[in-house]
């Protein structure tokens, strides 16, 4: 069963680091693009960006950009979203996605992680 | 970036009439090469990760109910919910993934009236 399980949730201040993860099981991490999708509280999905670990080609969404780093470790089929100095509107679930087709950049997202809840509060 | 709009933002339809959703494009996501829309449909349920309904803008995926269809053109795409069951209570996204950023569309609220 392909599965992805994410990492517990945060609680951290403002000016604090972070690193999300979110690990692949079931499948050749290596060669599926998996993506990270914020929502905000009560709000909708926005598309964060989407990395390949097989040579960590990585695309962001331009609001993004610059603001979050997506990273993965393929020798732990795992993925990251890191923040290097987090807000008070970083406050969000957090989900990672699988694209579902082998190696295939324009794709639909299935599975997803359960997400992980990043409070940022002083 | 191609921005998705959908509307209405939230609809209240009587347990077993029809659900209609619509979700715009802001530009084509036909690839003409293959005929295939780059557009996909999830709902995502209080408390709940989002789960795929559709994609190809109308090919179910397996396990989803029939009641579930997809329908468009280049541009102009709608969900149909053809008999609303309790537990189709959600809000619905769509997604483009023709061109990256892959962008969602703002949801949809489908309540019981």
């Amino acid at each position: 069963e392909v599965q992805l399980v994410q990492s517990g949730a945060e609680v951290k201040k403002p000016g604090e680091s972070l690193k999300i993860s979110c690990r692949g099981s079931g499948y050749s991490f290596t060669n599926y693009w998996i993506g990270w999708v914020r929502q905000m509280p009560g709000k909708g999905l926005e598309w964060i960006g989407i990395i390949y670990p097989g040579d960590s080609d990585t695309r962001y969404s331009p609001s993004f950009q610059g603001q979050v780093t997506i990273s993965a470790d393929k020798s732990i089929s795992t993925a990251y979203l890191q923040w290097s100095s987090l807000k008070a509107s970083d406050t969000a679930m957090y989900y990672c996605a699988r694209h579902t087709r082998f190696g295939e950049l324009s794709d639909w997202f299935d599975p997803w992680g359960q997400g992980t809840l990043v409070t940022v509060s002083s | 970036d191609i921005v998705m709009t959908q509307s209405p933002d939230s609809l209240a339809v009587s347990l077993g009439e029809r659900a209609t959703i619509n979700c715009k494009s802001s530009q084509s996501v036909l690839y003409s090469s293959n005929n295939k829309k780059y557009l996909a449909w999830y709902q995502q349920k209080p408390g709940q990760p989002p789960k795929l309904l559709i994609y190809w803008a109308s090919t179910r995926e397996s396990g989803v109910p029939d009641r579930f269809s997809g329908s468009g053109s280049g541009t102009d795409f709608t969900l149909t919910i053809s008999s609303l069951q309790a537990e189709d209570v959600a809000v619905y996204y769509c997604q483009q993934y023709y061109s990256s950023p892959f962008t969602f569309g703002p949801g949809t609220k489908v309540d019981i009236k």
